[in-house]
């Protein structure tokens, strides 16, 4: 079945600087490569996401990247502010209608 | 709008107690999940209901974990007897099936912290 590997655990960066998280994937049947952000006690919420068509997805400061290839995407967060701090986890699935399997887990802290 | 919810927030019990955890997803939302994430690890699938049929349960644990969505609307996940290794938070998330006018992203609830002792 899928496994999902994410990287870093934890990230620590100042204020204005870029983070960027990795994540693997091993079923190359996988489409779908959705990012959620968990702030400290709430739900995940769906920041970015990008199907296998496509290599590269931007919304504002959030971008996210695929190599198919290399079973490889990430996460790409420029000019990083206090309130994206908080606990970001990748996903792959078939298709977004099937079950995602996560990675575990990267905890942002952006120091001001 | 409103969101996915679930009930309890949070439960206590002891191991051999038996807990229903209860989501009620967004209105129209035919695809409705279980997740489970322990002590810090990843978020794990547990099953996907489409409407009233499981459509996948191959992240159910063992068999005293049932889950239920009688008449497609909300659903129930019972654990019974808990054990230690139940613990963790769980998360019901609910999708409408990809389509042209939308992507099918899961939303999830704020989920519910369960403690076995």
């Amino acid at each position: 079945g899928e496994n999902v590997e994410q990287h870093p655990s934890t990230l620590s960066v100042q204020e204005g600087d870029s983070a960027v998280i990795k994540c693997t994937y091993s079923d190359s049947a996988s489409n779908y490569f959705p990012w959620y952000k968990q702030e400290l006690g709430k739900r995940p919420q769906l920041i970015i996401d990008i199907r296998s068509n496509v290599g590269e997805k931007k919304d504002q400061r959030i971008a996210v990247t695929l190599n198919k290839t290399a079973k490889h995407f990430s996460l790409h967060i420029t000019e990083t502010q206090p309130e994206d701090s908080a606990v970001y986890f990748c996903a792959a699935s078939l298709d977004s209608s099937y079950k995602l399997i996560f990675g575990s887990g990267t905890r942002l802290l952006v120091r001001p | 709008e409103a969101g996915v919810t679930q009930f309890p927030s949070h439960s206590v019990i002891e191991k051999g107690q038996t807990v229903t955890l209860r989501c009620d997803p967004i209105s129209g939302h035919d695809n409705l999940y279980w997740y489970r994430r322990v002590m810090g690890k990843e978020i794990k699938f547990l099953l996907h209901f489409v409407k009233e049929s499981k459509q996948d349960e191959s992240g159910m644990p063992n068999n005293r974990f049932l889950a239920e969505r009688t008449g497609g609307t909300y659903s129930t996940l019972k654990v019974q007897p808990a054990e230690l290794e139940d613990s963790g938070v769980y998360f019901c998330a609910s999708s409408y099936p990809p389509s042209g006018h939308n992507s099918g992203e899961q939303f999830f609830g704020p989920g519910t912290r369960l403690t076995v002792l």
